[in-house]
């Protein structure tokens, strides 16, 4: 197994701003992702982080909004940048190694 | 493209009462993995089951089971003896032979009445 971990938690931004948040995973994994879930939605992919190269975005999803890093194996981080109260929402970083998915908490995100 | 439907956006169930969610997919893919998940409010995504596509039994864990109809692409999940802390948001998800990412469905939400 692998134990994801995502900081901040929580935060509440003001719009214009931008929050950058980080996700370590314990163990070597293969692919990382970032998804979005809207408050009572499902999950929403917003890109795929690759290790040493540029994020795959998914359809609605711009690097210039959303920058995504993978410098290793265990840790990327994604940026919401200009944020607007349309962005609020809980950012989840999930893991796979193999079909083996790993789920981190999400950081619930406000913006005012 | 790849999806996932929950066609049912609530559900409610007694206690010690079984209930089945469902679930449908489209996929061109011939090898690919399935999945129930719990998310509890405000809490983290927990797997329930898990379904290889090329096992033609259905997976069960204690209460949990699934009804998995492969030519149909349905992945319905019963709970069998229903206890209030199923009460939960359940997402099923699809993932491919090419393990790329999970999709999922819409979610449905249960409620377990005492």
């Amino acid at each position: 197994s692998a134990v994801i971990s995502q900081k901040p938690s929580r935060d509440i931004c003001q719009r214009g701003t931008s929050l950058t948040i980080q996700c370590q995973v314990d163990s070597q994994v293969t692919m990382m992702f970032w998804y979005r879930q809207q408050p009572g939605q499902s999950l929403t992919l917003i890109a795929t982080a690759n290790q040493g190269s540029e994020a795959t975005y998914e359809s609605g999803f711009v690097i210039d909004k959303f920058p995504i890093s993978r410098p290793n194996l265990t840790f990327s981080t994604l940026t919401v940048s200009n944020m607007s109260p349309e962005d609020s929402s809980i950012y989840l970083c999930i893991a796979s190694r193999g079909f083996w998915q790993f789920f981190g908490p999400g950081t619930r995100l406000t913006v005012l | 493209a790849q999806t996932v439907t929950q066609s049912q956006p609530e559900m409610s169930v007694q206690e010690a009462e079984t209930v089945t969610l469902s679930c449908t997919y489209d996929t061109s893919e011939s090898d690919y993995y399935l999945f129930w998940y719990k998310q509890p409010p405000s809490r983290q995504m927990i797997l329930v089951i898990r379904q290889e596509a090329y096992k033609q039994q259905n997976a069960t864990e204690n209460r949990f089971s699934v009804n998995f109809q492969k030519a149909a692409k349905s992945f319905s999940l019963k709970i069998s003896d229903s206890q209030l802390g199923d009460a939960a948001m359940y997402f099923c998800a699809y993932i491919g032979g090419s393990q790329g990412n999970l999709i999922f469905g819409k979610g449905t939400k249960l409620s377990v009445k005492p």
